[in-house]
């Protein structure tokens, strides 16, 4: 089953615009990372967040983690078209599975 | 290569036939994955190798699912007697080891279509 829950479902911004998306769990982690997909195809990793820590950032982007509200989020600033794809956060518990969640699909309009 | 490879990365098939779909890791990954995405889906976990212990296969959705894995290096996702609801694309992906704190890399994936 999916623990990852993202939100929005689709997201559609200019160029330039910041893309927020949101993702929640219901179970203690150990980690939360974001991944990329482009045209559904293989994910590529974008970050990882430890449960200890609160926000990071990595060129672009950047992730906070509230483990109070069970929530992340990924801010995506000044964005391009190259960031048109879907993102998908992936939480995993006291194991190695990765439960990830249905996606943000995002649309960035030249 | 230095990526994660799988093959095919299409297959139309027909209900009611068995398939093959190959996953080659990236070198020294001891850990292997396979994930089955659905339309518009997340990823469902299906199975996991680590070294030579026993594979988890907790996700396998029916006995018509299994893998195989030879030693630290490729393998194989096996469906028979497909069905239509097989349709999906089909992930594989390996780590360092199975530790969650590391990076998953993925392969392209295979979409697989049952008619």
């Amino acid at each position: 089953s999916q623990q990852g829950e993202e939100d929005p479902q689709a997201l559609s911004i200019q160029e330039g615009e910041n893309a927020t998306m949101n993702c929640s769990y219901k179970t203690s982690i150990n980690n939360l990372q974001w991944y990329r997909q482009n045209s559904g195809r293989g994910l590529v990793h974008l970050i990882l967040i430890r449960s200890n820590e609160r926000e990071k950032h990595s060129g672009r982007l950047r992730v906070t983690l509230d483990t109070s509200k069970k929530s992340s989020s990924l801010l995506i600033t000044a964005s391009r078209a190259a960031d048109t794809a879907s993102y998908f956060c992936a939480t995993d518990g006291n194991d190695y599975k990765l439960s990830f969640g249905a996606g943000t699909t995002v649309t960035v309009r030249a | 290569g230095a990526g994660v490879s799988q093959s095919p990365s299409n297959k139309v098939t027909e209900k009611g036939k068995d398939v093959e779909l190959r996953c080659d890791p990236i070198s020294g990954h001891t850990a292997l994955y396979w994930y089955r995405q659905r339309l518009g889906q997340g990823l469902e976990f299906l199975i996991y190798f680590q070294g030579n212990s026993a594979p988890d296969k907790s996700g396998l959705p029916s006995d018509r699912f299994s893998a195989e894995r030879t030693g630290e290096s490729v393998s194989t996702l096996t469906i028979q007697r497909t069905q239509q609801e097989d349709s999906a694309v089909y992930l594989c992906a390996s780590s360092l080891d199975q530790g969650s704190y590391n990076e998953q890399f993925f392969g392209p994936g295979t979409r697989l279509t049952v008619l």
